[in-house]
């Protein structure tokens, strides 16, 4: 079993749509990250948590740290935010452990 | 303010030739990261360095792969002989500190190597 589990593994979804996007992980952590990669793109950070909720723009992350668990929301989604979302959580020695991502695609 | 960037972004090179990436991390970030992304896959860390010092190196092959960081600053990573299974993303990141901050990606060099 996977240290951090992500779900769906991909995810199609009509422009305007809600989405969110799971991850579950096992192991101890002193926060999480959520990262978006557009095909072929470099990686960019959304998201470090360490409790509660944190909002930037459309994109809502949530953690409750005593289920080991947190969400991604995109309200109105848009084509613009098809990529792959990775969920990764930093161990107490400041490791990243990754999950496997989820592939987002918005229709117009 | 400028993010992390790496040199070159693509790189094309036979087996056996040798091969070095560069990067800047963003200014006074003192933690940096060097991961291999294959495709499909999530980050795989080869090294991590505070400041000049390689504090996590476990996942380097050392047989083929080096990394130096003079000065505390930018860093590059070598092969020398790349193998074609060395074909994949080389990302580097950097953070305020490895207990401080998310990491800040650079768009990642992609090596071929036929």
């Amino acid at each position: 079993k996977n240290e951090v589990e992500q779900s769906p593994q991909n995810l199609t979804a009509q422009e305007g749509e809600f989405i969110t996007i799971n991850c579950s992980y096992s192991v101890g952590i002193s926060a999480l990250h959520w990262l978006q990669q557009h095909p072929g793109g470099g990686i960019v950070s959304l998201f470090m948590l360490s409790s509660g909720k944190k909002k930037h723009g459309r994109l809502i992350a949530t953690i409750n740290i005593q289920e080991k668990h947190s969400s991604l929301h995109i309200t109105a989604s848009h084509p613009r935010d098809s990529a792959v979302y990775i969920c990764a959580v930093q161990d107490s020695n400041y490791q990243l452990i990754w999950g496997a991502g989820t592939k987002l695609i918005i229709k117009p | 303010e400028a993010g992390v960037v790496q040199s070159p972004r693509y790189k094309i090179i036979e087996k056996k030739q040798p091969v070095a990436f560069w990067c800047n991390p963003i200014s006074g970030h003192n933690t940096l990261y060097w991961y291999l992304q294959n495709l499909g896959q999530g980050p795989e860390l080869l090294i991590r360095y505070e400041n000049e010092e390689a504090v996590d190196d476990s996942q380097l092959p050392k047989d083929r792969f080096s990394a130096e960081r003079l000065k505390g600053v930018d860093s590059t990573l070598k092969i020398q002989p790349a193998e074609l299974g060395d074909s994949a993303v080389y990302l580097c990141a950097s953070s305020p500190g490895a207990s401080r901050g998310e990491q800040f990606f650079g768009p990642g060099t992609r090596l071929t190597v036929l």
